[in-house]
Parts: C-alpha cells; sequence; structure tokens
C-alpha cells in the first residue's frame, strides 16, 4: 500500500525567505504523480504544484519548487519569499496506485509565515 | 479551469438528523471522490461515486451511514446519516480534471458540526 510522511507536524517562516517542506513516500509503482495541496483557514484544499515521476526534470510553479528525488522516494516542497499569504496546512499526496484518481496523503505541515 | 463547487459550505447539524452535500462540477467527469477529513486530521476517502453504477466504498465506510448518489456526469451527493458528533468533519468532493494525467481537485468542502 501506498504510504505518504510528512515529519515535519509544524513549521515557520519569516516574511520574504526560504522554506523547504519534506515528504517522503513509498510505493511499488514505477510511474505515478505526486501533489503538494494547500489548506488555508478556509479549509480548501487548493493544489499547489504536481510532478510526474517520469520527468527527471523538477517541476515549478512561480515561488513553488519541489525538489523530486525518485530513487530517495522524496519529494520537497520550497516555497520562496514567503509571504503571509502561504501561511497554511501543506499536505502531500500521492495515487493510492499508478494513474488512480485517489490519494493517499500525508499528516500534514502546519506553516506559519512571521511578519 | 473547472469549477467545483459544494454546498452547504458550513452546516451545524442536530445529532441524529441527515445531511446531504452537493458537489457541482462545471464539466463532465468519470469519477467523482468523496474525502473526510475529521478535526485535526489529514483526508480519507470515504467513496468513489461512478455515473450509473452504486459507489465504491473504503475500508472503514457503509453506505448505510454515508448514502452517494450520481445522477450524471457533473453531480454528486454525500449523505451523512444518522449524525453523531463524531461526524463532524469537513467532507470534500475531488475529480480529476487533467487531460494527460492526474490534475486533481478539490471542492470547497462543506464543515459540518454535529451537536
Amino acid at each position: 500500500a501506498q504510504t505518504v510522511t510528512q515529519s515535519q507536524p509544524e513549521m515557520s517562516v519569516q516574511e520574504a525567505e526560504t522554506v523547504t517542506l519534506s515528504c517522503t513516500y513509498d510505493t511499488s509503482e514505477s510511474d505515478y504523480y505526486l501533489f503538494w495541496y494547500k489548506q488555508p483557514p478556509s479549509r480548501q484544499m487548493i493544489l499547489v504544484i504536481r510532478q510526474e515521476a517520469y520527468k527527471q526534470q523538477n517541476a515549478t510553479e512561480n515561488r513553488f519548487s519541489v525538489n523530486f528525488q525518485k530513487a530517495a522516494k522524496s519529494f520537497s516542497l520550497k516555497i520562496s519569499d514567503s509571504q503571509l499569504g502561504d501561511a497554511a496546512m501543506y499536505f502531500c499526496a500521492l495515487p493510492d496506485q499508478g494513474g488512480s484518481e485517489k490519494l493517499v496523503f500525508g499528516k500534514g505541515t502546519k506553516l506559519t509565515v512571521n511578519p | 479551469s473547472a469549477v467545483i463547487s459544494q454546498k452547504p459550505s458550513r452546516d451545524i447539524c442536530q445529532r441524529g438528523t441527515s445531511l446531504t452535500i452537493q458537489c457541482q462540477v462545471d464539466s463532465q467527469v468519470t469519477m467523482m471522490f468523496w474525502y473526510r477529513q475529521q478535526p485535526g486530521q489529514s483526508l480519507t476517502l470515504i467513496a468513489t461515486a461512478n455515473q450509473g453504477s452504486e459507489a465504491t466504498y473504503e475500508s472503514g465506510f457503509v453506505i448505510d451511514k454515508f448514502p452517494i448518489s450520481r445522477p450524471n456526469l457533473t453531480f454528486s451527493t454525500l449523505t451523512v446519516s444518522n449524525m453523531s458528533p463524531e461526524d463532524s468533519s469537513i467532507y470534500l468532493c475531488s475529480v480529476d480534471l487533467g487531460g494527460s494525467g492526474n490534475t486533481i481537485y478539490f471542492g470547497e468542502g462543506s464543515w459540518l458540526t454535529v451537536v
């Protein structure tokens, strides 16, 4: 079964600084997607970034980028130039098998951004 | 991009009553997914809703407690039946809107409090 581990329950960062959130996972699949979602206090789950496992190039979306290490099964999220609006819960997720649309989530990391 | 809307966004429910949550997508999708997020927890998949067939439930979730309808390719409902305080959660629907691989989005969530 797929598992996702986020080892940092809470993180904090100063505004304008950079922070990295960690995620490791376990899967027997060779081709899959990985996701980071942001959940602000409004509780909506917002897709931040996704990575295709067969692509070696790390995905980037504006200030958000990932460090994907397939062999190590690591998928960390880097937030550059942190803004107050980045404060939220961040969840790492993986399909429960291959191209499945069902996701398995980590426990989340609560990010605080200090002014 | 497509919009996924959920109703209600928030509700306070009496113990023993039932509440139906609606999820509407503005494009046709094959499968829709329902998740539960208990307070302070991560997301757990309840069931998969396919149009034209019965929903498929994950371990620990049963149809009598969480009946699901999927009358067409853009709409689904989840009913939380005979509610108890333990059902106080955020309920979210998700769909894959990616044309060439997993791109999984969530509705705004329905935050239920059972008193």
